[in-house]
């Protein structure tokens, strides 16, 4: 079945540390995108990438870090520099700019 | 500034009542608005309107879009347990979408 997958689902970072969230598809799809979820704040756009090697910070890029090396993974990096970097980060893609986004489950990262 | 203002924030209803939920948006160069469902993880697709006054249906859920006064409302009738969820709403514009802050439904057995 085509569909996103995101891992780790559950992620701990200590102090200073970097961590990679990992977003894989195999929908084909050309757009990808990551989003921040915090209680009560809907999704908040970290990136997004419309094609291979490119990408564009969305409305909340600091502290965060993407590559977009294949069309078919989209990391984001959390690094050192994002303080307050608890929250549920969802994955996205889209088969063209004007259609619905496909969601992967969801990782969820914490501070140690 | 673009925006997307969803109301009520939260509901709690019981079940076999009906709800309204409400999505108004001040986006330029909108296309579409679309609604998603999140239970605990992925949110899922439930419409996507484009043309005003075109009732969209599915089961006991139906949406319209009114481009005129920049609104779009979701109606869930005979609502169940199930359908406790948030509900978000996003509109697309040129090159992104941008998203309410959702409503948490909660239904009562």
């Amino acid at each position: 079945d085509g569909g996103i997958t995101q891992s780790p689902k559950y992620l701990f970072r200590k102090e200073g540390q970097n961590v990679t969230l990992s977003c894989e598809q195999n929908l084909n799809h050309d757009a990808m995108y990551w989003y921040r979820q915090d209680p009560g704040q809907g999704l908040r756009l970290i990136y997004y990438s419309q094609i291979v090697n490119d990408f564009q910070k969305g409305d909340i890029a600091e502290g965060y870090s993407v590559s977009r090396e294949k069309k078919e993974s989209f990391p984001l990096t959390v690094t050192s520099a994002q303080k307050n970097p608890t929250a549920f980060y969802l994955c996205a893609s889209t088969g063209g700019v004007y259609q619905p986004q496909h969601f992967g489950d969801g990782t969820r990262l914490s501070i140690l | 500034e673009d925006k997307v203002v969803q109301s009520p924030l939260s509901l709690v209803v019981h079940e076999g009542d009906t709800v309204t939920l409400n999505c108004s948006y001040e986006v330029t160069n909108f296309r579409s608005l679309l609604w998603y469902k999140q239970e605990k993880k992925a949110p899922t697709f439930l419409f996507m309107l484009t043309s005003s006054g075109i009732e969209k249906k599915s089961g006991r859920l139906s949406s319209i879009l009114d481009k005129k006064e920049l609104f779009s409302i979701l109606n869930i009738t005979a609502t169940q347990t199930g359908d406790s969820a948030i509900y978000l709403c996003a509109v697309i514009r040129d090159d992104k979408i941008i998203f309410g802050k959702g409503t948490r439904l909660h239904i009562l057995p």
